[in-house]
């Protein structure tokens, strides 16, 4: 149980197009997401927190009119990068509470690649 | 930054020895988790341990809380070439987020 996918698992693009991200609980409903960016050999930076039927929250540092969150439904939320740029380009990883405990579930991340 | 700190940054071992990694948080927490990473993939949850408790064991793991040192160990024994990948800690925060902080990871390569 308690499996988190996202699709794409790998995405290349042209700078200045945009791309989504979906990260989904197949199994159970979570009503908070959460979204995070790995540079590589380094560790994971919350970029938002997702709240279904709310706006998301984010952390500081990070523009949330470049980075698009809609939480839409209890299984589904989504993350678009717009206007995708060469520095964009990073493994991003979604990850889902249950609300039962406090441990997070996480997807297989998307790796984006900007040219 | 509230990002914690790991260490060691890289641990490279013989299989069937211990390993131990050690984790440093800067906030007050709910709980601390351990997670693994292989290379290029999504975290797998290894482990939970409560603010209140202060050793936890799963298996072949054992993980230590010490919140007046805001501190952390990780222990892998009788170690597997098949444990070989990153490991990170995250301080779960208080105040109602559920928010974790991720600390900067261990690489672990266990040699056959």
């Amino acid at each position: 149980g308690a499996v988190v996918s996202q699709h794409p698992s790998r995405v290349i693009c042209k700078s200045g197009t945009s791309v989504k991200i979906e990260c989904r609980s197949l199994d159970f409903q979570a009503t908070t997401m959460f979204w995070y960016r790995q540079f590589p050999k380094q560790s994971l930076m919350l970029m938002a927190t997702s709240n279904e039927g709310s706006k998301a929250t984010y952390e500081q540092g990070v523009e949330k009119d470049k980075f698009l969150i809609n939480h839409a439904s209890l299984t589904l939320s989504t993350l678009t990068v717009t206007s995708a740029h060469p520095e964009d380009s990073s493994f991003y990883i979604c990850s889902a509470l249950t609300g039962s405990t406090y441990e997070q579930y996480f997807g297989p991340g998307t790796r984006l690649t900007v040219t | 930054s509230q990002q914690g700190e790991e260490d060691p940054q890289a641990l490279s071992i013989q299989e069937g020895e211990n390993a131990t990694m050690n984790c440093s948080y800067k906030t007050s927490i709910n709980n601390l988790q351990w997670y693994r990473q292989n290379s290029g993939r999504g975290l797998v949850h290894l482990i939970l341990i409560r603010s209140n408790e202060r050793e936890k064991h799963s298996g072949r793991l054992r993980v230590t809380l010490d919140t007046s040192k805001k501190s952390s160990s990780l222990l892998i024994t009788a170690s597997r070439a098949a444990d070989t990948a990153s490991y990170f800690c995250a301080a779960g925060i208080q105040g109602g987020s559920e928010k974790l902080v991720f600390g900067k990871g261990t690489k672990l390569t266990v040699n056959p």
